[in-house]
C-alpha cells in the first residue's frame, strides 16, 4: 500500500513553455501533499505544501506565480512550472501523507525536467 | 524554523562493517524522525523512523537512536552490504507538519 505516482517521469521543453506535473496517491487519500526540488547530489528542498481544497503554502523564496500548485482532490496534486527557463531544470519530487495517519510521507518517483 | 544538520556527508565502509550517520535538530518541539534511503535517480524510501517517546528502534540490520535532551538522532547499519550503498537522508517534523531534511550522506559499501 501507500503508492504515489508521478507523471511524466521526464520531460524536455523549450524555454518559455509551461509544464504540468501530476502527483497521485494510488491507494490512499492524501489530505496533504508536498512538492520538492532536488539538484544533483543535494538534499530535498521543500517548495510548497499542498492541501486538498485550499491554497498551497509556499516556502520562502519560491515564486507562487512561477510554480502553480493545485490540489483538486484527495488523490491528485499538480505542479505547473510556468514560462520555464533553463534554471528551472531539476528533479521534482512529490510526496503524500495519509490523512490522519501520522507523519510518514510516501514519495513519488520524481520528474526530471530539462528546459532547453 | 527547524534546522537539521547531518554528518558525515560521505561515508565509505568495507562490506560487513557498521555504518553510523548522525543528525542534530534545533526545534525541541520536533517529535518525528524518519530516515530515507535514495538510490540514484529514484525516489526516497522510508527505511526506519522513530518518535520522540522512544529512545531506540531496531529493524533487522538497521537501528535508530534518539537523544531528545541533546537533540540528536543516529542511524546505525550493521553488517553492511554493497546494496546498502545509497544516499541517506534524515528528517525532523512536528506532528502533522512538514519535514525538514538533512543534506544527506552518501554511503559506499566496498565489497
Amino acid at each position: 500500500g501507500a503508492v504515489v505516482s508521478q507523471h511524466p517521469s521526464w520531460v524536455i521543453c523549450k524555454s518559455g513553455t509551461s509544464v504540468k506535473i501530476e502527483c497521485r496517491s494510488l491507494d490512499f487519500q492524501a489530505t496533504t501533499m508536498f512538492w520538492y526540488r532536488q539538484f544533483p547530489k543535494q538534499s530535498l528542498m521543500l517548495m510548497a505544501t499542498s492541501n486538498e481544497g485550499s491554497k498551497a503554502t509556499y516556502e520562502q523564496g519560491v515564486e507562487k506565480d512561477k510554480f502553480l500548485i493545485n490540489h483538486a482532490s484527495l488523490t491528485l496534486s499538480t505542479l505547473t512550472v510556468t514560462s520555464a527557463h533553463p534554471e528551472d531544470s531539476s528533479f521534482y519530487i512529490c510526496s503524500a501523507r495519509i490523512g490522519g495517519a501520522g507523519d510518514t510521507q510516501y514519495f513519488g518517483p520524481g520528474t526530471r525536467l530539462t528546459v532547453l | 524554523g527547524e534546522n537539521v544538520e547531518q554528518h558525515p556527508s560521505t561515508l565509505s565502509v568495507q562490506e560487513g562493517d557498521s555504518a553510523v550517520i548522525k543528525c542534530t535538530y534545533s526545534d525541541s518541539a520536533s517529535n518525528y524522525f524518519p530516515w530515507y534511503k535514495q538510490e540514484l535517480g529514484k525516489r526516497p524510501q522510508l527505511i526506519i523512523d522513530i518518535r520522540s517517546n522512544v529512545g531506540e528502534k531496531k529493524d533487522q540490520r538497521i537501528a535508530v537512536t534518539l537523544n531528545k535532551t541533546a537533540k540528536h538522532f543516529s542511524l546505525h547499519i550493521t553488517e553492511t552490504q554493497p546494496e546498502d550503498s545509497a544516499v541517506y537522508f534524515c528528517a525532523a517534523s512536528k506532528g502533522a507538519g512538514k519535514s525538514t531534511f538533512g543534506d544527506g550522506t552518501t554511503l559506499t559499501v566496498k565489497p
